[in-house]
Formats: structure tokens, C-alpha cells, sequence
């Protein structure tokens, strides 16, 4: 167990609507990582958060936002959902913002119909 | 920018013999490499890392790795692969100077064999 939690652990869904992946990180982890995993595309860096504050952006679409609560969970919110969005969602935290391991949560499996 | 390599799709080795899941990156400036292991319907798991320092690094379930800086590389080994040690493997590189956002290799899956 890593000590990161994810829910829910699965969810469905149809096309064009929104929905909300939640994480709570190890206690004392100040960072948190958004990733999307596809066969086709691998995983995929979405966003960063550190102590409450956006730190880092990657492939992250418009239609998908995130943020840190001051208790340091995070959502990620995806609308306007399409096919393609179907994934698997990881949350990951670490201990600070730096070159430190990501300890990752069991993941969200977001199907799309 | 940054990128990571792993070559082969899928590695097969008998139980009992030494496996290697090869990595190489390429990076601008210190590398700071990582592994990581995925059991199926499971989030990754941490299992070594290279930040600086001795170029051979032991990990997790007696898994090593090698950090060669002339061939940029970083295999991960291990002396005597167990059944249980089948799972998708990653590896991982971030680098200094900006947010230290890992970059994820494709992936490797090892298959044990009995």
C-alpha cells in the first residue's frame, strides 16, 4: 500500500459529460502528480501541485482542470468528455518538488461510452 | 528536453536466472534516473533510483541498477528472477533546473518463466 488513495476506482460514463477523480497523498507529501495511462500513449504527465499551488503543466487538454485543497487532496476534473479520454488516471505524490520518488495511488479507470 | 528508451517490448527469462531490463535516456545536464514496477490493476511502485554517487544502486526485492554515464544508460538487474517479479516495468528520468517532471519510458514487460 503506498499510502495514496484514489477514488472512485472505477467509473462510467457518456460522452459530453464531467466528472471528478479525486487523491488524497501520503501523509506529509507535499507534491502531487496527475498521469493518464493509455496502451497507445503510455503515461502521460497531465499536472503538478505543490503545497496548494500549480507547479507544472504537461499534455493536459483544455477541458481538464485540476487543483490542491489546503489539506493537500486534489481533484481532477475532466468535462466535455469524449471516447478518447477513456484511461486509466494515476495519482502520484512526493515528498517535495524536487528529484524525489513518486509514490502512486491505485488509479481511476475512466470508461467513456 | 529529455526521453527515456527502453528497447524491448517484452523480456523473457527462465526462474532462477539473472534478468536485465535496459534503459537509456538522454537528458541536458545530471540525469536523476528511476524505476518503477507495475503489477496489473495497480498503480507503480517505486523500486530504485540514481541521483548521484556510486554508479550501482540497489533497490527494492533485490532488484539493482547500473548508471553509466558514457553509454547513457540504466539497466535495471536482477541475479535470480522469481515468478513473482513478472510485471510492467518503467523507467524514468527527470533532470535539474526546472520542476523535475519525470519522464516515463513505453514500458518493458518481464515474463517469468517457471
Amino acid at each position: 500500500d503506498s499510502g495514496v488513495t484514489q477514488t472512485p476506482k472505477h467509473l462510467i460514463t457518456a460522452t459530453g459529460q464531467r466528472v471528478t477523480l479525486r487523491c488524497s497523498p501520503r501523509s506529509g507529501d507535499l507534491s502531487v502528480y496527475w498521469y493518464q495511462q493509455s496502451l497507445d500513449q503510455g503515461l502521460q504527465f497531465l499536472i503538478q501541485y505543490y503545497n496548494g499551488e500549480e507547479r507544472a503543466k504537461g499534455n493536459i487538454l483544455e477541458r481538464f482542470s485540476a487543483q490542491q485543497f489546503p489539506d493537500l487532496h486534489s481533484e481532477l476534473n475532466l468535462s466535455s468528455l469524449e471516447l478518447g479520454d477513456s484511461a486509466l488516471y494515476f495519482c502520484a505524490s512526493s515528498l517535495q518538488a524536487g528529484p524525489y520518488e513518486q509514490y502512486f495511488g491505485p488509479g481511476t479507470r475512466l470508461t467513456v461510452t | 528536453a529529455q526521453s527515456v528508451a527502453q528497447p524491448e517490448d517484452q523480456v523473457n527469462v527462465a526462474e532462477g536466472n539473472p534478468l536485465t531490463v535496459k534503459c537509456t535516456y538522454s537528458v541536458s545536464g545530471n540525469p536523476y534516473l528511476f524505476w518503477y514496477v507495475q503489477y496489473p490493476n495497480r498503480g507503480l511502485q517505486f523500486l530504485l533510483k540514481y541521483i548521484t554517487g556510486d554508479n550501482l544502486v540497489k533497490g527494492s526485492y533485490g532488484f539493482e541498477a547500473e548508471f553509466n554515464k558514457s553509454q547513457t544508460s540504466f539497466h535495471l538487474k536482477k541475479p535470480s528472477a522469481l515468478v513473482s517479479d513478472s510485471a510492467l516495468y518503467f523507467c524514468a528520468v527527470t533532470t535539474g533546473g526546472g520542476s523535475y517532471i519525470p519522464t516515463f519510458g513505453r514500458g518493458t514487460s518481464l515474463i517469468v518463466h517457471p
